[in-house]
This record gives C-alpha cells, structure tokens and sequence, in this order.
C-alpha cells in the first residue's frame, strides 16, 4: 500500500454541479498533484500543492481548484461540471526534499458526470 | 500536444516470453523517465526510472533501454508472467520546480498462461 487514501471511491454528478474530491497523504509529505484519468488515456497533471500554496499548473481551466491543508490532507474541487470531467481522478504525495521516485499515487476516485 | 508518445497499444506476450513497450519523447529538458505499472482499480504505482546519463538500467526482470540521441526509451521486461498483465506507463518529467509528470497513453499487457 502506497500510504495515500482517496474519497469517495465512486462518484455520479449530472452536469453544472459542483464536486469535492479528497485525499489523505503520507505523515510528512507536504507536496500532493492531482491527475485527470480519461478512459483509456495517461494522466494529465492538473495542479501541485506545496505547503498549502499552488506551485504548478497544467492545461486546466479554472473552474479546477485545490486545496491543501496542515495534516496531509488535500481537496480537489471542480465546478459547474462537464460531461468530458468524467474520469479517474488521481492524488500523488511525496516529501519537497526528496527526489520524484518517492512520489506515490493513491487508488483514485472515479468520477462520472451524466 | 502529446509529448511522450507510446507505442503499442496493446500487447499479448506468451508466458516466458518478452515484452517490449517503446516511448518517444520530445522536449529536451525532461531528465527523469519513469516507468508506472497500473492494475485496475489501482493508481499507477512506480516500477523502475532512469535518468539520461545512463543508457540502462536493470531491476530483476525489468530493463529499461534509453537513448538520448534519438530521445526514445523503453522498457523489456524478461520472463513475462501473467501477474505482469497490467497497464504499463512510461512518463518523463523535468526535476525542479512543479515536477509534472507527462504520461504516455499507456500499453495494456496481456501475458498469456
């Protein structure tokens, strides 16, 4: 087990609907990413958290937003909800001071948007 | 804009025998090439990396292949058993900074009994 949790496993919203995503770290891992899954597909990052503050982005469009808080915990938020926002969303944690091969992903959550 | 491109889709592999995933990247400055192994309902989980100052690296059955000039590695995994059937990833990313991993679009492994 890598140590990274992620809730709600499954998840069904219909479109314009806003939804929240969540992620437990690793004790000490103080650096969480995000990836979108499409069916199919590689990840693609979305955005980075380092120390509660955003430090990197991909081509993601605002209505993506994060959070990351003191105890290792961290939220994905996505707002009015698109059909092709269906997919496996992914949290990755590691420690800032160590290299990117420490970086582990949690199980996923697997959003659907009807 | 894909810019680690994967090759092949799918894959079927006799038990025993090797499987061989190719990837091609593009930007220059990515300087960590990672390998995930991703079984379903799972996250992807790291199974071997190199960096470009080496042209192989071996862990077990697991080598990967790199070749900077060409700008194309690969990953051989020798003795395939059917617990390898799996989604395999490569990846590269840029050490610094935000540290974004760029994922290929992946090869479904299917090893054969």
């Amino acid at each position: 087990e890598t140590g990274v949790t992620q809730s709600p496993t499954h998840l069904i919203k219909t479109r314009g609907q806003q939804v929240t995503l969540r992620c437990s770290s690793q004790s000490g891992h103080n650096t969480v990413s995000w990836y979108q899954q499409a069916l199919g597909q590689g990840p693609q990052f979305i955005f980075q958290y380092y120390r509660e503050e955003e430090n990197g982005r991909g081509n993601f469009p605002p209505r993506f937003s994060g959070l990351q808080f003191p105890n290792y915990s961290s939220e994905l938020n996505v707002n009015a909800l698109e059909l092709d926002d269906s997919a496996l969303y992914l949290c990755a944690s590691r420690h800032s001071g160590r290299i990117a091969d420490t970086q582990y992903f949690g199980p996923g959550t697997r959003l659907t948007v009807l | 804009q894909q810019q680690v491109k994967q090759s092949p889709q799918s894959l079927i592999v006799q038990k025993g025998g090797i499987s061989i995933i190719n990837c091609a990247y593009e930007n220059t400055a990515f300087d960590y090439f990672p390998w995930y192994q991703q079984f379903p309902g799972k996250g992807p989980a790291l199974l071997i990396a190199i960096r470009p100052d080496v042209s192989e690296k071996k862990e077990g059955r697991f080598t990967i292949s790199f070749n900077k000039s060409a700008k194309q590695f690969s990953l051989h995994i020798m003795d395939s058993q059917p617990g390898d059937s799996a989604t395999y990833f490569c990846a590269a990313l840029t050490q610094g900074g935000s540290e974004k991993l760029v994922f290929g679009k992946g090869t479904k492994l299917t090893v054969n009994p």
